[in-house]
């Protein structure tokens, strides 16, 4: 059993296009992230969600939209792509008790834009 | 200034020589500490968690040390299996709720 996982695992799309990122736990979990792994391999947070609620927005784009149908679920919206968008994106989720709050990621979906 | 520094940037060891990763961070207010390991191609896999000064954790050939500024990965006898990225994280009170701040990671390779 794939505790977080992510489709597509690749995706490769032309500038200007609009694309979503899919993400399902089935950890139970009550929080879920996207996270952007840049070409240096850096890991930063994009977006939260905590029972259906945004809690971190960091400075990302607005072309950049989370969606989360329900607690299981966090889906990454991207419209109007740009060549700098080609990544990595990880999705994530976590417990958030207080002596649990590691965070699994799934395998990742790698993003390019030609 | 980065608040999650990983040193070094890349490591080669002989398989059975032991060494040592650091992670310094500059951030108040610390939640905890994390471990992670990242193969190529995949996502990062949870190591350890440290939440104070003083607290060990081991697993396998691994051991996480913390202190106020820093901690170690010590890693003894390492096999070419060990080879991979390790990344530290940080979850601080100034942050975002449970928010997880990496540094860049230390990419180790063992040689057989």
């Amino acid at each position: 059993d794939t505790a977080v996982s992510q489709t597509p695992k690749y995706l490769v799309t032309q500038m200007g296009n609009d694309k979503s990122i899919k993400c399902e736990q089935n950890l139970g979990h009550d929080t879920m992230y996207w996270y952007k792994q840049d070409s240096k391999k850096f890991l930063k947070i994009m977006f939260s969600y905590n029972n259906k609620e945004l809690i971190i927005n960091e400075t990302v784009p607005n072309r950049f939209s989370p969606k989360s149908p329900d607690k299981a679920h966090l889906n990454l919206h991207i419209n109007s792509l740009e060549l700098g968008d080609s990544a990595v994106y990880f999705c994530a989720s976590s417990q958030d008790e207080q002596e649990n709050t590691e965070a699994f990621f799934g395998q990742g979906t790698r993003l390019t834009v030609v | 200034e980065d608040q999650v520094t990983q040193s070094p940037e890349a490591l080669r060891l002989q398989e059975g020589e032991s060494s040592s990763l650091n992670c310094s961070y500059t951030v108040s207010g610390l939640r905890g500490l994390f471990w992670y390991r990242q193969d190529p191609g995949k996502g990062p896999e949870f190591l350890f968690t440290l939440y104070s000064a003083g607290e060990e954790k081991e697993k396998e050939r691994l051991k996480a040390t913390l202190t106020k500024k820093e901690s170690f990965l010590h890693i003894t006898a390492p096999k070419p299996e060990d080879s991979a990225t390790y990344l530290c994280a940080v979850d601080y009170s100034g942050a975002g709720s449970y928010q997880l701040t990496f540094g860049k990671g230390t990419k180790l390779s063992v040689i057989p």
